[in-house]
């Protein structure tokens, strides 16, 4: 079945620092990726997405690259601020199918940016 | 535009009763899928529900059950309460006439006490 494997947390960086939080995926077809973000006592919002091999999602000075090759769907930011602070989900949907829209999450990286 | 709705924002119970949740979904969408996210966890499908039908379903037993009204807001009820049922319940929608982009849009989440 389809699976998400991401960065164990929690990480902590300093203000400005560089993030990357690692996700790759098991799938069969050719899935879309998703980062998901959750903060605090709120539901998940969409953070970018990716539907096709090569395609790169941005979004708020994130991004994350579909690579088929290394099945991975990395997240980075080049500078981050304190209000990045939140919960970070990496996802997949299977390939299209009328209405098949099941998402299958990763566990989730807590990430806190220190002033 | 109101987003996706979810009542009641908190919700205790005790164990063998029964809970019924409510999702309203964002404007223009005719789809209803519902998560279960456990403590310090990923969410996990737990089934999705398009023209009144459940359409899909992940692995959760009998005792989740779901519905959906013509309006597309839904319900989901859980019998037979187990301590293990704790967790933020999410429900997402989106529009089957746009699925190709796959974004589903979440709510804020019922968390659930069972003791």
């Amino acid at each position: 079945g389809n699976s998400v494997t991401q960065m164990e947390g929690p990480v902590t960086l300093s203000e400005e620092a560089f993030l990357t939080i690692n996700c790759t995926y098991t799938a069969t077809g050719y899935p879309s990726l998703f980062w998901y973000v959750q903060y605090p006592g709120e539901g998940l919002q969409l953070l970018l997405k990716a539907t096709k091999a090569d395609d790169k999602g941005s979004n708020k000075g994130f991004e994350a690259t579909y690579r088929k090759e290394t099945t991975s769907f990395h997240l980075e930011k080049g500078s981050v601020q304190v209000s990045d602070s939140a919960v970070y989900f990496c996802a997949l949907a299977e390939a299209p199918n009328f209405g098949n829209e099941k998402l299958t999450f990763g566990t989730g990286t807590r990430l806190t940016i220190i002033p | 535009d109101a987003g996706v709705t979810q009542s009641p924002t908190h919700l205790i119970k005790t164990r063998g009763q029964q809970v019924t949740l409510r999702c309203s979904p964002k404007s223009g969408h005719d789809t209803v899928s519902w998560y279960q996210q456990a403590l310090g966890q990923g969410p996990q499908f737990i089934f999705q529900y398009y023209e009144e039908e459940e359409r899909q379903r992940g692995n959760f037993p009998d005792r989740f059950s779901g519905h959906q009204f013509p309006n597309y807001s839904s319900e989901l009820n859980v019998n037979a309460l187990l301590l293990g049922d704790s967790a933020l319940y999410l429900c997402a929608s989106s529009a089957q006439a746009r699925s190709n982009t796959y974004e589903q849009y979440f709510g804020p989440g019922t968390r659930l006490t069972v003791t």
